[in-house]
């Protein structure tokens, strides 16, 4: 089946311990997103990739980057995690970025900070 | 700017029974979708049901349908004959033509209770 993957489940991390997190796709999707769900909130979009165009958005903090070296893979890397970085994080994809295409959410990354 | 309300933090319905979740959001422009999610406990959101702003019919799939009311500017979902596994947070979230970005509600926690 098609589908969003994410990989690890569960990442335990130690703070100011660069920590990365993957996403792969097997839709062949152009569009991948990383989302930063804190508990008992709505997800936050961080950024997306649109092919290979890289769109930031403007309240993530320096410390989260992303990589996409092909279509399949998106990486989520927190260079120095705090502790206020504990959240879930859910990678997504959509088929292109108009308004009628659906996004399609991994079972997401649940990281915890020490 | 652009936003999403949902007022009902939690909800408590018996199985079997129909249940309305609540939904109205904010916007200017004429050309957007409006979406529904399913989190589980487990943490993936799980597409529901989609609605174009230009769509003349509520839009249904199977237990799901949305009763969109443009004027008003809602889009409230009900599951019909509900289930003990529909236990969950529900999300609406709003995107704009263009924007490349879901907008979420703060979502709606149901519980069904047998």
């Amino acid at each position: 089946d098609a589908m969003v993957i994410q990989n690890p489940r569960y990442q335990v991390t130690q703070f100011g311990k660069p920590v990365t997190l993957s996403c792969s796709q097997t839709l062949n999707h152009n569009v991948m997103y990383w989302y930063q769900q804190k508990s008992s909130q709505a997800p936050k979009l961080l950024f997306h990739y649109y092919d290979k165009d890289f769109n930031n958005e403007a309240d993530t903090p320096d410390n989260f980057q992303s990589r996409r070296p092909n279509t399949s893979f998106c990486f989520l890397d927190i260079r120095s995690p705090g502790l206020g970085d504990a959240a879930m994080y859910l990678c997504a994809t959509s088929r292109d970025p108009s308004v009628q295409e659906t996004q399609y959410f991994g079972p997401g990354t649940r990281l915890l900070v020490l | 700017a652009q936003k999403i309300t949902q007022t009902q933090p939690g909800m408590f319905v018996q199985e079997k029974e129909a249940v309305t979740l609540d939904c109205t959001y904010d916007t200017s422009d004429p050309s957007y979708g409006l979406f529904w999610y399913k989190q589980p406990s487990s943490g993936e959101m799980i597409f529901l049901i989609y609605q174009g702003s230009y769509d003349q019919q509520n839009a249904t799939e199977g237990r799901y349908s949305l009763n969109f009311q443009k004027a008003r500017k809602s889009a409230n979902l009900v599951i019909s004959a509900s289930q003990l596994g529909d236990s969950a947070m529900y999300f609406c979230a709003l995107e704009i033509q263009g924007a490349q970005k879901l907008v979420f509600g703060q979502g709606t926690r149901l519980t069904i209770n047998p």
